[in-house]
């Protein structure tokens, strides 16, 4: 049973481009979350897509944008990159209907913009 | 300009000896926390959790601590093996259906021969 899967696993940027990041959530989860983990710091939540639509939204600029799709699939992209914006990225999958919150997550994608 | 990342608080601890982690967590309104496990290059791995209306739940090799009246958690790990060196992260959620986490800034735990 294949868990979350991210990719790229890694990328590099120019200041100023467009990236877009992929998500395959584990089987039988419908709901993804995206994370925002700096060098030595703790994930950060961005928002959190389920039935296609944006349900929540930590606190992170415009330029940050998602999508679902029906296969509940994910895509997160961001606009005008910072240097700032280097972190990893990681997507998490969960399934409305458990009762212990059991969110898995992928091994990330390594975001360098330069 | 560039962030800076913080530097982890770290706690070394020799195999076999049992390890304390510990966590101040933010929201009094939390009613759910989570332990992860991270190792490098890996994402957050769940350990054990405990909802607000407990005050001790125990797992395999592993004990979680909640102290609501000073928003503090703590994460034991019994007989502590190499296995177990990673950055453990302890994280709340405010309840609904949103599931949204706020994490902790981790610790880092090596465990020495």
């Amino acid at each position: 049973d294949a868990g979350v899967t991210q990719s790229p696993t890694h990328l590099i940027k120019t200041r100023g481009q467009q990236v877009t990041l992929r998500c395959s959530p584990k089987s039988g989860h419908d709901t993804v979350s995206w994370y925002q983990q700096a060098l030595g710091q703790g994930p950060q939540f961005i928002f959190q897509y389920y039935e296609e639509e944006e349900r929540q939204r930590g606190n992170f600029p415009d330029r940050f944008s998602g999508h679902q799709f029906p296969n509940y699939s994910s895509e997160l992209n961001v606009n005008a990159l910072l240097l700032g914006d280097s972190a990893l990225y990681l997507c998490a999958s969960s399934f409305p209907g458990q009762v212990d919150y059991g969110y898995t997550f992928g091994s990330g994608t390594r975001l360098t913009v330069v | 300009g560039e962030s800076v990342g913080l530097h982890l608080p770290t706690l070394s601890v020799q195999e076999g000896d049992n390890s304390i982690i510990n966590c101040a967590y933010s929201n009094s309104a939390s009613d759910y926390f989570i332990w992860y496990k991270q190792e490098s290059g890996k994402g957050p791995q769940f350990i054990i959790d405990i909802r607000s209306n407990m005050d001790k739940r125990q797992g395999q090799r592993v004990t979680v601590l909640l102290n609501k009246t000073v928003k503090h958690l703590s994460l034991q790990i019994a007989a502590t093996q190499p296995g177990d060196s990673a950055v453990y992260f302890c994280a709340e959620n405010i309840g609904g259906s949103a599931r949204q986490l706020t994490f902790g800034s981790g610790t880092q735990l090596t465990v020495l021969p």
